[in-house]
């Protein structure tokens, strides 16, 4: 039974450039949530999917956007990407949108 | 209202001690109270979780206590040892709005 799995696993850009990061659901689950992890601290809500619309965004700029399809996979796009924008970038997902989230283990993502 | 505060920042045990960290909260329409596990380069991984209607719960050597009145909640690791260190992150989730609100997060060490 395979878990969250996030693609890629690290990933370096300049700034002012566009990122697409991906993830697959846990077996089962169709909701996706993103968060954002910076160094040291914990994970912070970006938006969640179901449906494949967006049901809640977290405060974030609408730099950050995403997708998910059919499938129940998703995509996370950050344009202009700034030196801030460096963390840990986490997918969880569950079976409906109250339900308890699993993670995958993420995308280190570098600005230079 | 939406921040859970998390302590200590960081912890050492002894192997075999008990590991003892606090989390609270201010927003009482949060109904779902989990314990995240994070140790490098993985993403969090679900621990233990409670809901505001019960006091206490136990899965082997990890007890989560809840008191509603004062809008507190803790995590007891029992004989603590060395493979459970790591950071520990308890979080808050109200089911209408569907994302988890984590504390800053707790790192754990357990000496041998």
């Amino acid at each position: 039974d395979a878990g969250v799995t996030q693609s890629p696993t690290h990933l370096i850009k300049t700034r002012g450039q566009q990122v697409t990061l991906r993830c697959s659901p846990k077996s089962g689950h169709d909701t996706v949530s993103w968060y954002q992890q910076a160094l040291g601290q914990g994970p912070q809500f970006i938006f969640q999917y179901y449906e494949e619309e967006e049901r809640q965004r977290g405060n974030f700029p609408d730099r950050f956007s995403g997708h998910q399809f059919p499938n129940y996979s998703s995509e996370l796009n950050v344009n202009a990407l700034l030196l801030g924008d460096s963390a840990l970038y986490l997918c969880a997902s569950s079976y409906g949108r109250n339900q308890p989230q699993h993670f995958g283990d993420g995308t280190r993502l570098s600005i230079l | 209202q939406q921040q859970v505060k998390q302590s200590p920042q960081s912890l050492i045990v002894q192997k075999g001690g008990i590991s003892i960290i606090n989390c609270a909260y201010e927003n009482t329409a949060f109904d779902y109270f989990p314990w995240y596990q994070q140790f490098p380069g993985k993403g969090p991984a679900l621990l233990i979780a409670i809901r505001p209607d019960v006091s206490e719960k136990k899965e082997g050597r990890f007890t989560i206590s809840f008191n509603k009145s004062a809008k507190q909640f803790s995590l007891h690791i029992m004989d603590s040892q060395p493979g459970d260190s790591a950071t520990y992150f308890c979080a808050a989730f109200w089911g209408s709005q569907g994302n988890l609100i984590f504390g800053k997060g707790t790192k754990l060490s357990v000496k041998p």
